[in-house]
């Protein structure tokens, strides 16, 4: 069975980072395409990142982009969102997910996300 | 970014068919793939892959769900609605990057 387990969210100020981590069971990690996928309260679904199978490739929103790093562990099985410079805008539930083998993914599982809050 | 555009909301009985709709601001088909998906998502739950590439059914998911479209336009019908089937539905499209999401449709009880 395909788990995925987020953490590292919290109440963090304006200006600050946070790290998220992603664990992944039920599936050949190191062969999927992971992304992180956010929803602000009350509004729809953003995509902010991906990185492929074996991070030689890695893809920002423009909303993230220079502020946002994802990063995996193939070793680990674990998925990573390092988030600096962070803005009341980026409150959100963060869900990573899981893609696919290629490129122009679907997100076939998800997990059941972590909630990051920036207030000061 | 490719805009998928969806009705804010959709009133339905139970035992009757929903139609939810989905257009895209550009064609998200590349020859016989139509790169358009579908997600079910219930309060304070992760959303849940229902349809991916238009028509086929993700595993575990009932065949009352089905899916249709191709180029611009694309659809996902429920036939019959359950009461388990009251959530929001968002398609997305990964025709082009970044992968984009409608606004999502609220399925409402009539």
């Amino acid at each position: 069975e395909v788990q995925l387990v987020e953490s590292g969210g919290g109440l963090v100020q304006p200006g600050s980072s946070l790290k998220l981590s992603c664990v992944a069971s039920g599936f050949t990690f190191s062969s999927y395409n992971m992304h992180w996928i956010r929803q602000a309260p009350k509004k729809g679904l953003e995509w902010i990142a991906l990185s492929y199978y074996d991070s030689s490739n890695k893809y920002y929103a423009d909303s993230v982009k220079g502020r946002f790093t994802i990063s995996r562990d193939n070793s680990k099985n674990t998925l990573y969102l390092e988030m600096n410079s962070l803005r009341s805008e980026d409150t959100a539930m963060y869900y990573c997910a899981k893609g696919g083998m290629g490129t122009r993914d679907w997100f076939a599982y998800w997990g059941q996300g972590t909630l990051v809050t920036v207030s000061s | 970014d490719i805009v998928l555009t969806q009705s804010p909301a959709l009133a339905v009985s139970l035992g009757q068919r929903a139609t939810i709709s989905c257009r895209a601001s550009q064609s998200v088909s590349i020859s016989r793939y139509n790169l358009m998906h579908w997600y079910q998502q219930k309060p304070g739950q992760q959303p849940k892959l229902l349809i991916y590439r238009a028509s086929n059914l993700a595993s575990g998911i009932p065949a009352r769900f089905s899916g249709s479209g191709s180029g611009t336009d694309f659809t996902l019908t429920i036939n019959p609605v359950q009461a388990d089937d009251i959530a929001t539905y968002y398609c997305q499209q990964s025709r082009e990057s970044p992968p984009t999401f409608g606004g999502g449709t609220k399925l409402e009880l009539k």
